[in-house]
């Protein structure tokens, strides 16, 4: 089983739909959770990061988080031709103050007009 | 600097050959990561740093490649006998802040050196 799991997509969205990407874990004892988008060409930039169980919601997008189910998602609403990109999950695995951040495949969005 | 800076953007090197990948982190941050990516792929863990010791060196694929930290700043990914798969960028991300988890431990990437073995 792999760390960290996405679909690798291609998720295809009509413009102004939620995109809804989804993540599993497999280390029961992380804590901390990211979603980084990557376009292509260019390196992950960070744009959501959850700590706690429950949503954290940041302007358009949303991150989830069920520890219990080992689970964290990220929604998009009100999607743009411009978030079309691949969205990386990322994992602190690790406790203690050790890190070792661990990146899914990916999955890759598809806004179209 | 003001982000994370990676030297050189671009190498293209002759099979067996040895290279030298170069990180310079965002000023004050404790921990780097290297991470391979290849197309389609996410980003694979190799080694993580806290200051200048590795943490975690389990994702180096083979004793080919070697990386060090040594004053807990600038980092060298260093690649002996290259081989064609090692083609792939090569991602440095640092750290903001390592601490007791749950903490703010958002990692910031460089742009990535595209290595491309011949």
């Amino acid at each position: 089983q792999k760390e960290v799991e996405q679909n690798s997509g291609p998720l295809s969205v009509p413009e102004g739909a939620i995109a809804s990407l989804n993540c599993t874990y497999s280390d029961r004892g992380s804590q901390s959770f990211f979603w980084y988008r990557q376009y292509s060409g260019k390196s992950p930039e960070l744009i959501m990061s959850i700590y706690s169980n429950g949503d954290k919601e940041d302007g358009r997008f949303t991150a989830q988080l069920n520890k219990a189910s080992q689970y964290v998602s990220l929604l998009i609403r009100d999607s743009q031709p411009s978030d079309s990109a691949t969205y990386l999950c990322a994992v602190n695995i690790g406790s203690g103050g050790y890190n070792k951040l661990i990146f899914g495949a990916g999955t890759r969005l598809a806004v179209h007009p | 600097g003001a982000g994370v800076s990676q030297t050189p953007s671009n190498k293209v090197t002759e099979k067996g050959k040895y290279v030298e990948l170069r990180c310079d982190p965002i000023s004050g941050h404790t921990a780097l990561y290297w991470y391979r990516q290849s197309l389609g792929q996410g980003p694979e863990f190799l080694i993580y740093f806290q200051g200048t010791g590795a943490a975690d060196d389990s994702g180096l694929p083979n004793d080919r490649f070697f990386a060090v930290r040594p004053e807990g700043s600038v980092s060298t990914l260093k690649i002996q006998r290259t081989e064609r798969g090692d083609s792939a960028v090569y991602l440095c991300a640092s750290l903001k802040k390592i601490d007791r988890p749950p903490s703010e431990t958002e990692a910031f990437f460089g742009q990535g050196t595209r290595l491309t073995v011949v």
